[in-house]
């Protein structure tokens, strides 16, 4: 079991937006700002799309967004596309002794 | 534009020593943090450590015990061990490059993302 919690899959059509979610505790997300996201083709490397909650890196689409509330964080991808299909894990920063930590993944499907 | 590559065996027996490589080119690897991270098949992501050529290594608590890494300045790589293997350990080990920063007060720190990714390196432990 992992220790932030993602859906394990969820949908969307083309041009739709949908929401990723990743909840964690006061140690984790809820208490620190350096919540990341990364995508993940089918055998391929994982892709960092957001750092400290709502940062793009350089390249990536501005229909990708983030954001934070209380103890959970949020990846929205606004006019969904076909290539946007694919795992998505959260990750944070956290106080514990396992201090760097990741989601379980949420496989995204673009129908 | 800097790249990662890891190699490694492929194939380990249970109870040897896990070694894998991470090259690091077109970049100073100096000037980051490195970590990495492994992904069993068909499972998540698993933070296993970070390091910066300067200071100590940060491992998971669930593999200290078994885990070693190292960066090597001279040959721009990255190096990593994990000893007395399971089938549990087999996956895709993956190094990855973390950004950080330099506070007057608390000297260099890491932040807590990883930007740049190699390929990864498939490990089966079997025998």
């Amino acid at each position: 079991q992992s220790a932030l919690t993602q859906p394990a899959s969820v949908s969307g059509s083309p041009g739709q937006s949908i929401t990723i979610s990743c909840t964690g505790t006061s140690s984790d997300i809820g208490g620190y700002n350096s919540v990341s996201w990364y995508q993940q083709h089918p055998g391929k490397a994982p892709k960092l799309m957001m750092y400290d909650v709502h940062y793009r890196p350089s390249g990536i689409s501005n229909r990708f967004s983030g954001s934070k509330s209380d103890n959970t964080a949020s990846l929205t991808i606004s006019g969904l596309q076909t290539e946007d299909e694919a795992d998505y894990y959260c990750s944070s920063f956290a106080s514990s002794s396992t201090n760097w930590l990741f989601g379980g993944g949420t496989k995204l499907t673009v129908l | 534009q800097v790249q990662l590559q890891e190699s490694g065996p492929g194939l380990v027996k249970p109870s040897e020593t896990l070694s894998l490589t991470c090259t690091v080119s077109g970049g100073s690897i100096s000037d980051y943090y490195w970590s990495w991270v492994r992904q069993p098949p068909g499972k998540g992501l698993e933070w296993i450590a970070y390091i910066y050529y300067g200071g100590t290594a940060n491992y998971n608590p669930s593999l200290k015990s078994r885990v070693t890494i190292s960066v090597d300045t001279s040959k721009s790589h990255l190096s990593f061990w994990l000893s007395s293997v399971t089938a549990a350990d087999t996956a895709v080990y993956y190094c990855a490059r973390v950004p950080m920063y330099y506070d007057i007060l608390t000297g260099y720190s890491n932040y807590y993302y990883m930007d740049v990714w190699g390929r990864g390196t498939t490990v089966t432990v079997s025998s």
